[in-house]
């Protein structure tokens, strides 16, 4: 069972501030890091999919940082907005035997207060 | 073009009975995954179909089970249903079944058993 942990569990920032948070996962056979927003009441929505070590990934407002070596990705958040209030999720995908598994971390709840 | 639509939304069933659930993907992907999220979990994998084969399989019991079509809708069952099966359940679906594919989610079905 794949240990994909997330950090920190719940982050409250107000309107405006810049946030980060944490993806660790194993690095062995790693292929790739999806990250995902998961809005109350919606679907998970794709962020990004990152590949290569050192890959850098920006939506918006959004960017995101990959460690493939010692296994980390981080998501950054420049100036939250009440809109950014989701929870992150990150999976990542290991190479194998053409078998597609996503094994998610629980999440990192950003609550943006106005 | 139409996302991922999953059928029934809501479902409310007695310890002891069935389920089958529906999930029809966006137009020609062929890969299905169906994901389980309870309170205080995070998605946990179910199972993977592509063509109409199920490539991986999560850690859950026999009573789990699915199938997919050949126009690539997949189905998902549950048997002798179990308090601790009330969940929501989505799918996912992508164009190929690779690492690096994108998975686009379905908006759910809430399952609760009384």
């Amino acid at each position: 069972i794949l240990n994909v942990e997330q950090s920190p569990q719940s982050l409250h920032v107000q309107e405006g501030d810049s946030t980060n948070f944490t993806c660790s996962f194993p690095s062995s056979n790693f292929y790739a890091l999806h990250w995902y927003r998961w809005e109350t009441a919606k679907s998970p929505e794709a962020l990004f999919v990152m590949t290569l070590n050192g890959d850098e990934k920006k939506k918006g407002r959004i960017s995101a940082t990959l460690n493939t070596k010692e296994g980390y990705s981080y998501l950054y958040i420049k100036g939250s907005q009440p809109e950014d209030s989701a929870t992150y999720l990150c999976a990542p995908a290991y190479s194998g035997a053409g078998s597609y598994q996503l094994t998610f971390g629980k999440g990192t709840k950003l609550s943006v207060i106005p | 073009k139409a996302g991922v639509t999953q059928t029934p939304r809501y479902l409310i069933k007695t310890r002891g009975q069935q389920v089958t659930l529906s999930c029809s993907p966006i137009s020609g992907h062929r890969s299905v995954s169906w994901y389980q999220q309870t309170p205080g979990q995070g998605l946990q994998f179910l199972f993977e179909y592509f063509s109409e084969t199920q490539r991986n399989k999560g850690n859950f019991p026999g009573r789990f089970s699915g199938r997919q079509f050949s126009n690539s809708r997949s189905e998902m069952n549950v048997s002798t249903l179990e308090l601790g099966d009330s969940a929501l359940y989505l799918c996912a679906s992508s164009l190929d079944a690779t690492e690096y594919e994108t998975q686009y989610f379905g908006p759910g079905t809430r399952l609760l058993v009384l």
